[in-house]
């Protein structure tokens, strides 16, 4: 079991440039969560993937963000047009679903996003 | 909504005094109830954990036990060591959404002095 990782730790933009974050999940594990952190503040669900299907998207995410999960396996997130509100930790989690059993997401570094 | 508030920090307490971070929630289904810890540097880790009501999870010498008269979750540790010193965040998993995506509170900052 080699953990969450996510890719880049750290990323500095200016603003209006695109930037991509990629999440790759415990090998084993069919769901994929995106989640934001500001400072001081808990993370904020963005989005979740079951496979390579995205069932649900938070109001935080505005049509700027995209992500996708192709064959289930990483994940990136897309920001595009990116703005000093972007500024945050983008936390990646992944968890294994079966059945009715409770479920524990495992949470990645994440990717801190420092727009200027 | 799903909610967690938890008791503001920053918590600065000497090794081996005896720790209580608060932690209530409102929730629209029946949710399940867990800390997280962030240790500077590193990320989420879940520390433990409570599926229904009067369960105690325990982990590391930490305790909590799932109150649903008192929408509680109040983190215990009886003698804290300075490497305890974190980020404790408390959070809700609701079972009837399909997402069960996790609502944390704001955290709260330990810091134990030696």
């Amino acid at each position: 079991d080699t953990g969450v990782s996510q890719n880049p730790r750290h990323k500095i933009t200016k603003r209006g440039q695109n930037v991509t974050f990629r999440c790759d999940p415990i090998s084993e594990h069919n769901r994929l969560y995106w989640y934001r952190q500001t400072l001081g503040q808990g993370p904020e669900f963005l989005t979740y993937f079951q496979n390579e299907a995205q069932l649900e998207k938070s109001r935080l995410l505005s049509d700027r963000f995209s992500a996708e999960r192709p064959k289930g396996s990483f994940s990136t997130l897309e920001i595009q047009r990116t703005e000093q509100g972007d500024s945050a930790m983008y936390l990646c989690a992944s968890s294994l679903v079966a059945g009715l059993g409770r479920h524990e997401q495992y949470f990645g570094p994440g990717t801190r996003l420092t727009v200027t | 909504g799903d909610s967690v508030t938890q008791m503001e920090g920053p918590v600065t307490l000497s090794e081996e005094a005896f720790l209580t971070i608060n932690c209530t929630y409102t929730a629209t289904g029946y949710p399940s109830l867990f800390w997280y810890v962030q240790y500077p540097g590193e990320g989420l880790q879940l520390l433990l954990k409570a599926t229904k009501a009067d369960d105690k999870g325990s982990n590391k010498g930490f305790e909590a036990t799932y109150r649903k008269e008192t929408t509680s979750f109040h983190l215990e540790k009886g003698s804290v060591q300075v490497s305890d010193s974190a980020v404790y965040f408390c959070a809700l998993s609701v079972a009837s959404g399909s997402a069960r995506q996790l609502t944390f509170g704001s955290g709260t900052q330990l810091t134990v002095l030696p």
